[in-house]
């Protein structure tokens, strides 16, 4: 049973665009969400979170958007540059057990 | 610096052999995690621990063993029981929240082969 899933398995944009990540999840008990950036060969790096009472958090070039009524997010990321290609993973977590169930992953290429 | 020391990076094991895989933090966290990462299957928790001499199953514990005898370090072995061992493993490590969001930091990985 896939609690988080990312339906794009790679997204290509060229530089200077916005890039868009989307990631669905079932379980609207989930507190916090939070997006991973992940070369290859490479263990993941937190970028940015979003508790479920939020609806946007931004940092720099990247915000994620909370849509709980569509138990949607996204990671917007402006402009995009090519050192961001990588694979990006969605992440969702209950406090109270600590762990985190993570999305299949999207691959962004960002060309110059 | 602190971080995450996860060793070796490259491992090849013959089929019917264990390996054991090793996952080592000075930063001082309670809780470690083993995720596996395979082709279009995004990261799945194999173990977890939030203290020392207590373990959980995640989602995938199937074939594999842990032990948590030192804050600091956390062993996964890959069982011959294992049926699909050939993967990326990644350890992780965080500190334990009763609020926030429950950053885990990373190791890079150890990609384990088996011919």
């Amino acid at each position: 049973d896939q609690q988080v899933k990312q339906n794009s398995p790679s997204l290509s944009v060229q530089e200077g665009r916005i890039s868009i990540l989307n990631c669905d999840y079932t379980n609207s008990m989930f507190d916090y969400f939070l997006w991973y950036k992940k070369y290859p060969a490479e263990g993941p790096t937190f970028l940015i979170s979003i508790s479920s009472i939020k609806d946007k958090n931004e940092d720099g070039r990247f915000t994620v958007f909370l849509n709980k009524s569509a138990k949607h997010l996204s990671l917007h990321i402006v402009p995009s540059q090519p050192g961001d290609s990588a694979v990006y993973f969605c992440a969702a977590i209950f406090v109270s057990y600590g762990k985190l169930t993570f999305g299949q992953g999207t691959i962004l290429t960002v060309h110059p | 610096d602190g971080g995450i020391t996860q060793s070796p990076k490259y491992l090849f094991r013959k089929e019917g052999q264990n390996v054991t895989l090793s996952c080592e933090q000075n930063l001082n966290h309670d809780a470690m995690y083993w995720y596996r990462q395979d082709p279009g299957q995004g990261l799945r928790l194999i173990y977890y621990s939030q203290i020392v001499n207590d373990f959980q199953k995640g989602d995938i514990a199937e074939g594999y063993s842990v032990s948590r005898e030192k804050k600091e370090s956390f062993p996964l072995t890959v069982t011959s029981a294992q049926k699909n061992p050939t993967a990326f493993y990644l350890c992780a490590s965080s500190k334990l929240r009763d609020s926030g969001a429950n950053v885990l930091t990373f190791g890079a990985g150890s990609r384990l082969t088996v011919l």
